[in-house]
């Protein structure tokens, strides 16, 4: 059964870089043709789609967030990461990664998610 | 891009059926059958409910159901039951080769 865990630091400063990663284990990133994608949710707000990248290394990223998002896939890691720079305070969410087939299939499986807060 | 528009609280009473609606425009929602739903309990990752508008995964209840019509997708769940208190989003795919969430609905049993 595919399971996906998020790490990285529970605190960054502001305008500094936020960095996790999404470590995948009982299936191999690189072997299959998924989609590994991060979502993210605001402390009591809605769900936010950051991007995702193809197992092959192509990314997709959300508009509002294009200059400052960089993922990354590592097969030899199994796993794949997030970079958002310059954060501010707006930035403060629950971060969750999980794989899609496609960029219209759906989230599924996810991770159990991971608080980041934005503050000095 | 534009979230996709949800009711932000919808209510009914256990047994009741209720709907949720999910309108964006012909550039996601109508434009595809890429319409998924999740359920969210606090504190808990989303739970995929309904994919491809209308298909539901192995393990979902029936009572969950999907549809579109134009471009607004729908949730209705029947029998509502004291568990299916949660929020509900809806998210497309767009034109413009990304992912779109809806704001979220907040379900109430009363």
């Amino acid at each position: 059964q595919l399971q996906l865990q998020e790490s990285g630091p529970g605190l960054v400063k502001p305008s500094e870089t936020l960095s996790l990663t999404c470590a995948v284990s009982g299936g191999s990133i690189g072997s299959s043709s998924y989609y590994w994608g991060w979502i993210r949710q605001p402390p009591g707000k809605g769900l936010e789609w950051i991007g995702s990248i193809y197992y092959s290394g192509s990314t997709y990223y959300n508009p509002s967030l294009k200059s400052r998002v960089t993922i990354s896939v590592d097969t030899s890691k199994n796993h794949f990461s997030l970079k958002l720079s310059s954060v501010t305070a707006a930035d403060t969410a629950v971060y969750y990664c999980a794989r899609h087939g496609s960029l219209g299939s759906p989230f599924d499986p996810w991770g159990q998610g991971t608080l980041v807060t934005v503050s000095s | 891009q534009s979230a996709l528009t949800q009711p932000a609280s919808v209510s009914g009473s256990p047994g009741q059926s209720i709907t949720i609606s999910c309108t964006g425009t012909s550039s996601d929602v109508g434009g595809y059958n890429y319409v998924s739903w999740y359920q969210q309990h606090p504190g808990k990752a989303p739970k995929l409910m309904i994919y491809d508008v209308t298909k539901r995964p192995s393990g979902v209840s029936n009572r969950f159901s999907g549809s579109k019509s134009g471009n607004t997708a729908s949730l209705t769940i029947s029998g509502l039951q004291a568990e299916d208190e949660a929020d509900y989003y809806c998210t497309s795919y767009t034109s413009s080769t990304t992912v779109v969430f809806g704001g979220g609905t907040k379900l109430t049993v009363l």
